[in-house]
């Protein structure tokens, strides 16, 4: 059972709009949440996270927003660009009871076109 | 300053063979961590490593085991591979282990068993 759901595999869009990327999750203990941008034949980079007492985190282009309730986050890139182009994996782990390894998601692959 | 460092990039095996994989952190980053990355699936993860001690393990075989040394290099080890042992094996390296931690990737491992 997927505890960090990706329901869209791929995404596309036209350069100079929004990305939206979405991530669902079950385990309600997970305190942090992370995204990974990973290119072909490349690890995954680190993108940018949330602390589950915040529900959004913006750095330059990239806005991550969280809904507890809901357990639900989304990541939000504008303006998009071709160099975007990439995966992006949404990870959570939980903070307490010793064990905080991050829990991935499958992936969104995102097509941005110019 | 250098990144993750994998090795080798790729291999080919057969199946009951064994195999070793090494991962170099970036200097001065004491924590270790592997994933296994199939296609289809997100990243999971295999096991961390941290001062030399295994902190954490997924929910992998015994068959796979992992080592780190004093000098914070690690090595994962496959034993009586499997054909679905066939995988992409990334190696991640943090400052510490915690929840929220930016980790950096090597590039990966691409293992091929047949």
């Amino acid at each position: 059972d997927q505890q960090v759901k990706q329901n869209s595999p791929s995404l596309s869009v036209q350069e100079g709009r929004i990305s939206i990327l979405n991530c669902d999750y079950t385990n309600s203990m997970f305190d942090y949440f992370l995204w990974y941008k990973k290119y072909p034949a490349e690890g995954p980079t680190f993108l940018i996270s949330i602390s589950s007492i915040k529900d959004k985190n913006e750095d330059g282009r990239f806005t991550v927003f969280l809904n507890k309730s809901a357990k639900h986050l989304s990541l939000h890139i504008v303006p998009s660009q071709p160099g975007d182009s990439a995966v992006y994996f949404c990870a959570a782990s939980p903070e307490s009871g010793g064990s905080y390894i991050p829990t991935f998601g499958r992936g969104t692959s995102l097509i941005v076109h110019p | 300053k250098a990144g993750v460092t994998q090795t080798p990039r790729y291999l080919i095996k057969t199946r009951g063979q064994q195999v070793t994989l090494s991962c170099s952190p970036i200097s001065g980053h004491r924590s270790v961590s592997w994933y296994q990355q199939t296609p289809g699936q997100g990243l999971q993860f295999l096991f961390e490593y941290f001062s030399e001690t295994q902190r954490n393990k997924g929910n992998f075989p015994g068959r796979f085991s992992g080592r780190q040394f004093s000098n914070s290099r690690s090595e994962m080890n496959v034993s009586t591979l499997e054909l679905g042992d066939s995988a992409l094996y990334l190696c991640a390296s943090s400052l510490v282990p915690g929840a929220g931690t930016e980790a950096f990737f090597g590039q990966g491992t691409r293992l091929t068993v047949v």
